[in-house]
Parts: structure tokens; C-alpha cells; sequence
């Protein structure tokens, strides 16, 4: 079973440029997460879908992060305009619905941001 | 709110030492999922184990337990015999079902170094 894929794996840009990454969940999950995780801390989800449905985007910085997944499947992370503090990585995951939804996630290997 | 707290920072041990990482949690409700995911250095995130908010049997999985204490609200990882490959970043998670849907919180994570 092919696992969660993301792209890229790394990208490096500078302040107020734009950048755009790319989740590929397992097939068949419903439940899609887009996480940040800056080094030496644990991950902070940023959004939630649940099929193309958004179920939590509380910690989204609306103002310059967007998100969305097409037809409940793929799904794209935006920021516009980069601010210094965005340089973390972007974990994707996706998990399965049913058990009650606490479901285990699958990781995907994340992209690597460096804002200059 | 929910909250998950694993104090230890960094630990390293020497190789065939037992460690135990801590995990305190909080949570208003009466039903949730507890995890234990692993990340080694090549970064992606990988499940180890889910239990619930009903089931306090301790679990063994070869070198790998769990101690689940609602009494103290806590959910420790023990790995018996460390191994080199055991070095990576071990975190904490707690699910609740805020707001009808699965919410996931993670810890800040505990580093473990095994040396030869």
C-alpha cells in the first residue's frame, strides 16, 4: 500500500514569495491533517478536512496560509506572502474514519521550508 | 482545552538500558485515544500505539510497553534493552472529540539518544 506522499521535499524562497505544497493522502483515507512542525518542537495542526470539508483550520494563519482539497482526495497548502517565521516543516497525514475517528495517522516524509 | 505535557526534554542512555518517557495529559472529556508516534532523524512520523480512555491494561509489544494511569493522567513509554535504533524523537498525542470531530494535540516531544 503506497503511503502518504508530499511535494517537495525541500524548498528554500525568499521573504514575501509564494510557495505551495502538495499532499497525496492513502488511498481510501477521508481525513486529511496539514501540520507544521518547527525544529525541536512537536507538530501544530494547522487544518483538518474531513472528505473536501474543512473541520478544523483554528490555528490557519488565514491571512496568508490557504488550503484546499479537491474532490476529497489530493489536497495543496499555500502561503502568500512568506514570512521568516514560516521556515519549518509541512507534515501531511490522513487517516481513516470510523473508531469513532481516533483513528492512527500516516505521516507523510514532509517538506522542508527555509524562508530567507 | 486539551494538553499534552512530556517534561523530558533530551534523555540519553547507553545501549541495553531501559528508559521511560514520560507523557501527562488533560482533557475534559471521559473519552479519548492516547498515542505514541515515532520520529527518527529521517523525519517522518510513525504510529506505535493508540489506547482509549476504557481500557487501562498495560500493553507489551517486544521491547516496547505502556502504562496507562487515568489516576495520574499519564500514559508512559517504556523501552526495555535500548538499541541505537531506537534514537529518535518520541511523541505523545492525545484525540478527543471536540466539537464532534477528531481532535489531536501533540506534545512537544522527547528526544532519545542511545549510545553505543
Amino acid at each position: 500500500e503506497a503511503g502518504v506522499a508530499q511535494s517537495p521535499r525541500y524548498k528554500i524562497i525568499e521573504k514575501r514569495q509564494s510557495v505551495a505544497f502538495w499532499c497525496n493522502p492513502i488511498s481510501g483515507h477521508a481525513t486529511l491533517y496539514w501540520y507544521q512542525q518547527i525544529l525541536g518542537q512537536g507538530p501544530k495542526l494547522l487544518i483538518q478536512f474531513q472528505n473536501n470539508g474543512v473541520v478544523d483550520d483554528s490555528q490557519l494563519p488565514k491571512d496568508r496560509f490557504s488550503a484546499e482539497r479537491l474532490k476529497g482526495v489530493d489536497s495543496t497548502l499555500k502561503i502568500q506572502p512568506a514570512k521568516l517565521e514560516d521556515s519549518a516543516v509541512y507534515l501531511c497525514a490522513s487517516s481513516e474514519l470510523g473508531y469513532g475517528g481516533h483513528n492512527e495517522q500516516f505521516f507523510g516524509p514532509g517538506t522542508r521550508l527555509t524562508v530567507l | 482545552a486539551q494538553k499534552v505535557t512530556q517534561a523530558q526534554t533530551e534523555i540519553s542512555v547507553v545501549e541495553k538500558e531501559d528508559v521511560t518517557l514520560d507523557c501527562v495529559y488533560e482533557t475534559r472529556d471521559t473519552t479519548y485515544y492516547l498515542f505514541w508516534y515515532k520520529q527518527p532523524p529521517s523525519g517522518e512520523l510513525v504510529f506505535l500505539i493508540r489506547r482509549n480512555s476504557f481500557d487501562e491494561q498495560n500493553e507489551i509489544s517486544g521491547r516496547y510497553s505502556w502504562n496507562f494511569q487515568k489516576s495520574t493522567s499519564s500514559f508512559n513509554f517504556t523501552i526495555t534493552a535500548s538499541q541505537v535504533v531506537d534514537s529518535a524523537v518520541y511523541f505523545c498525542a492525545l484525540s478527543d472529540p471536540s466539537g464532534g470531530y477528531q481532535k489531536v494535540t501533540f506534545g512537544t516531544g522527547t528526544k532519545l539518544q542511545v549510545i553505543p
